[in-house]
């Protein structure tokens, strides 16, 4: 089984308010990943970190930002939301395990 | 160009048969891998199979099989003996490059296919 949490599971919000998505893994991996979701289409990556200090964007530009001061603990953050940023948001990692990307349960995120 | 090409936006199969979902990929790459993810309505991602480039053999895992043509650039799943809780939409997705070098899994999806089984 998969050790990987995120936080909220659902939020609903008002337009310009500061979010913070929740991601943490208790595996130890060093790779974590951010994609998004719109209900019924792929995902697209939009961050993605190698370790520690380590933050790249994906193939999918996006207005959020991630930090990733502990290996654990890859949050995102949206400083303005809005209706556009509706969508779902999924968290994963990967370690020793190639074959394997493991993935949280996803932030359901909903900007009034 | 896509990357990951999933033709079929949904399937019908009936309990206890056997259904094939398509997937077709493109890449330069000569080293890169291929997954097989499910996702039931509640929206979590289930991981159910993997496939090397340069692995020879078809990668299974219990009623799951991927069908891997190189050539073709194609890589089928195969769910034998369909279950009604087989009802999700499954992915199909590349990492290209080599794991260590590549980004890890740093993962390309297709568009999903939605699989109904009935009884």
């Amino acid at each position: 089984e998969a050790d990987i949490y995120q936080t909220p599971r659902y939020l609903v919000i008002g337009t310009g308010k500061k979010i913070t998505l929740e991601c943490s893994q208790t595996m130890g991996h060093d790779k974590m990943y951010w994609y998004q979701q719109d209900p019924g289409m792929e995902l697209h990556l939009i961050h993605y970190s190698y370790g520690v200090n380590s933050t790249e964007k994906g193939d999918l530009s996006s207005e959020s930002t991630v930090s990733r001061i502990r290996t654990e603990h890859f949050p995102l953050t949206l400083e303005s939301a809005r209706p556009s940023h509706t969508s779902q948001y999924l968290c994963a990692s990967t370690g020793g395990a190639k074959e394997k990307l493991f993935f949280g349960s996803g932030t359901q995120l909903s900007v009034l | 160009a896509q990357k990951i090409t999933q033709t079929q936006p949904g399937m019908f199969v009936q309990e206890k048969e056997a259904v094939t979902l398509d997937c077709t990929y493109d890449t330069s790459d000569q080293s890169y891998g291929l997954f097989w993810y499910k996702q039931p309505s509640s929206g979590e991602m289930i991981f159910l199979i993997y496939q090397g480039s340069y692995d020879e053999q078809n990668a299974t895992e219990g009623r799951y099989s991927l069908n891997f043509q190189k050539a073709r650039k194609s890589a089928n799943l195969v769910i034998s003996a369909s279950q009604l809780g087989d009802s999700a939409m499954y992915f199909c997705a590349m990492r290209e490059g080599q794991w260590l070098t590549g980004g890890g899994n740093k993962l390309t999806f297709g568009t999903g296919t939605q699989l109904k089984v009935e009884l």
